[in-house]
């Protein structure tokens, strides 16, 4: 069955330091969703792409967060610097739209929590 | 600004129960609605999608309905397992499938 993969699926780090987490959508999938979900709450979406495009980034922290998906597939998300509140899951989704044979559907990764110390 | 409510936060019950768990929405302009189980430190699970056009979906034992014009929609779950344990999650796409919102959560705790 396909699914979303995330690497790593853990990460620590010092404050002040870069991370990276990468992200492989479902085949086929054009968009792709990269959400922070802080411990007893519900995700929060950082920034969605359809294809390679940009097209909602209003919650993604842009002096210290970046986010591509070069060639319209696989997408990373970077920090830095990294701080203290940053800690938390960072999860990847991705879904095909309505016309493209699917139903805006979203199907999640296992996510990737990063610890920042 | 799309708000979404999910009651009761936590939830615990004895096995075999029938129960409802609820999301409210502020804003009736959806694209759609999706409800999602999440294990403890895990990713998420999809379990029902409901297009705005729907009223109800329903997958074995869950059922999912959907009111947009009071901005609601319950989940049931029948004849509830342990193994249904877990935290729910609702999660609202606004028109054009933009800018997902996604409630707190309820936590469940099925007892055996």
């Amino acid at each position: 069955e396909a699914e979303v993969a995330q690497s790593p699926r853990y990460k620590i780090t010092e404050k002040s330091q870069a991370v990276a987490f990468w992200c492989d959508p479902i085949s086929g999938h054009a968009t792709l969703y990269w959400y922070r979900q802080i411990l007893g709450q519900g995700p929060e979406l950082l920034v969605q792409f359809q294809d390679e495009s940009v097209v909602d980034d209003s919650q993604l922290p842009k002096d210290r967060f970046s986010a591509e998906r070069l060639k319209g597939v696989d997408s990373t998300l970077k920090i830095q610097p990294a701080e203290l509140g940053d800690s938390a899951m960072y999860l990847c989704a991705s879904s095909a739209l309505l016309g493209q044979g699917g139903n805006n559907e979203q199907f999640f990764g296992p996510g990737t929590r990063l610890t920042v110390l | 600004k799309q708000e979404v409510t999910q009651i009761p936060a936590a939830l615990s019950v004895p096995e075999g129960e029938n129960l409802v768990l609820n999301c409210s929405f502020t804003d009736s302009a959806i694209y759609n609605l999706q409800w999602f189980r999440q294990d403890p430190g895990k990713g998420l699970t999809s379990l029902l999608l409901i297009q705005s056009s729907q009223r109800e979906q329903t997958s074995g034992r869950l059922n999912a309905s959907l009111d947009k014009s009071s901005g609601r929609s319950t989940l049931y779950i029948a004849a509830s397992q342990p193994g249904d344990s877990a935290t729910y999650l609702c999660a609202v796409s606004n028109t054009g499938g933009f800018k997902t919102i996604f409630g707190a959560g309820t936590r469940l705790f099925v007892k055996a």
